[in-house]
């Protein structure tokens, strides 16, 4: 059981590049989510799932797209990448059906927007 | 809205102190949850606990424990006897309860705990 994978672990991109982080979990969970960790704020939530073609923006959104397409994939675009997006991105899930509700975490994608 | 407030952003102690983190939540809702999370300077996240609105039994884990004060909206973390390996930053979380609020957690800043041998 490899419960949620993120990849890549490190990026560095240049302003105006475009990239996708990808996100996968192998626990039949319903909820995914993705957050930004920057310095002296804690996480925030960028977009979330409910479902499979359900999406929706968190606190944080502008500057990202997502999408699901399956259960087990959510990944997190940035079309044009800014230095203000330069930031450890975590993406999460939950939830499975009949089951509990522990939310688990990747391992964090460290991205640098040079 | 909900908030959650670590007013704490570094604590440094020596070995074997007991030490506490403070967290302040604000809700307007009735049932939620309240988390902590352990960051270690790798990087992952790893979850320590959950308590839901309705207990607010305090509790103990190893050197662990939690005080859940709902009349104060306070849920502090006091380790025991501090260790190097608990140096770490320490995350509180909130989520409402139910509906689509699985996995959309509200977190503080974050503390910051150096433990010095």
């Amino acid at each position: 059981n490899a419960g949620v994978t993120q990849t890549p672990k490190f990026q560095v991109l240049k302003t105006g590049q475009s990239m996708t982080l990808q996100c996968a979990q192998d626990m039949n969970h319903e909820y995914m989510s993705w957050y930004r960790q920057d310095p002296g704020m804690g996480l925030r939530l960028i977009h979330y799932s409910v479902g499979a073609g359900i999406t929706d923006q968190g606190e944080v959104p502008n500057g990202y797209n997502v999408s699901r397409s399956t259960t087990e994939d959510f990944p997190l675009r940035l079309l044009s990448a800014a230095p203000s997006q330069t930031s450890v991105y975590f993406c999460a899930s939950s939830y499975q059906p009949g089951g509990g509700n522990t939310i688990y975490f990747g391992e964090g994608s460290w991205l640098t927007v040079v | 809205a909900q908030k959650v407030t670590q007013a704490q952003t570094e604590i440094s102690v020596v070995e074997k102190e007991d030490v506490t983190l403070d967290c302040v939540y604000e809700t307007r809702d009735t049932t939620y949850y309240l988390f902590w999370y352990k960051q270690p300077p790798s990087g992952e996240l790893v979850f320590l606990i959950r308590r839901n609105s309705f207990d607010e039994q305090n509790e103990i884990s190893g050197r662990y424990s939690w005080n859940f004060q709902k009349s104060t909206s306070s849920f502090n973390f006091t380790i025991t006897a501090s260790q190097v390996v608990d140096s770490a930053v320490y995350f509180c979380a909130l989520r409402r309860a139910g509906g689509t609020s699985y996995g959309k957690l509200t977190f503080g800043q974050g503390t910051i705990l150096t433990v010095h041998p």
